[in-house]
């Protein structure tokens, strides 16, 4: 079974809806990341949990929120999707400085 | 402030020959740098890390990296081309010494000729 899960792989939205995209992760690592990438970008820094109790804006937070449920859970939500949040999001946990991702979810924002 | 810069944004090489993906970075701290390969459809996985300790570093795959400071390079390279190599590579460095952030490069995809 994989470590880190995401869902749904894949969505389709419209333009102002409310959508939440789910991390799990079995490692036990207390630290966890949201990305996006973007093609010819990277993956960029949406945002980052040290622990419960401990959630920190990325470079790129506006439009987004999240919510770390426990230490296993991660979940980040666009309030009004827009057709700009169109990408590839990652979860990903680490000990240290290595990060280990999930699968990814493809948001697609019509 | 960290960053870094792939400087192919795509490589192509014929099966059997050698590969090298090229990185420069900057960094105000000794910085730990790594190589993450994504193939299509799927998310990343570490191919090699250098944290401080040996300056050539060997991953998985037959993939190596030297960390060259005076150059600020960290160079990706593998001696001969499989055809499973295909796919997107992003060199990495950590962007503070302690919160654990990283920094992406934008991306080579290396392309596998037959």
């Amino acid at each position: 079974d994989a470590d880190v899960t995401q869902t749904p792989r894949n969505r389709i939205t419209k333009t102002g809806k409310r959508i939440m995209l789910e991390c799990s992760q079995t490692k036990g690592h207390d630290r966890m990341y949201w990305y996006r990438q973007d093609p010819g970008l990277g993956l960029r820094l949406i945002y980052y949990s040290f622990d419960v109790k401990d959630i920190n804006k990325g470079e790129i937070s506006d439009g987004y929120s999240v919510s770390r449920q426990a230490q296993a859970k991660f979940s980040l939500s666009l309030e009004s999707a827009i057709p700009n949040q169109t990408a590839l999001y990652f979860c990903a946990t680490s000990v240290g400085y290595e990060q280990y991702f999930g699968p990814g979810t493809r948001l697609t924002v019509t | 402030a960290q960053s870094v810069t792939q400087l192919d944004s795509h490589v192509s090489v014929s099966e059997g020959t050698p590969v090298l993906l090229r990185c420069n970075y900057s960094s105000s701290y000794s910085p730990s740098l790594f190589w993450y390969v994504q193939h299509p459809n799927k998310g990343l996985q570490l191919l090699l890390k250098y944290t401080s300790a040996a300056t050539l570093v060997k991953g998985i795959n037959g993939f190596e990296a030297e960390f060259k400071k005076s150059e600020t390079s960290f160079h990706l390279t593998k001696p001969s081309a499989h055809m499973s190599d295909a796919a997107e590579y992003f060199c990495v460095v950590s962007a503070s010494t302690n919160d654990y952030k990283l920094s992406f490069g934008a991306g080579t995809t290396v392309t596998v000729r037959a």
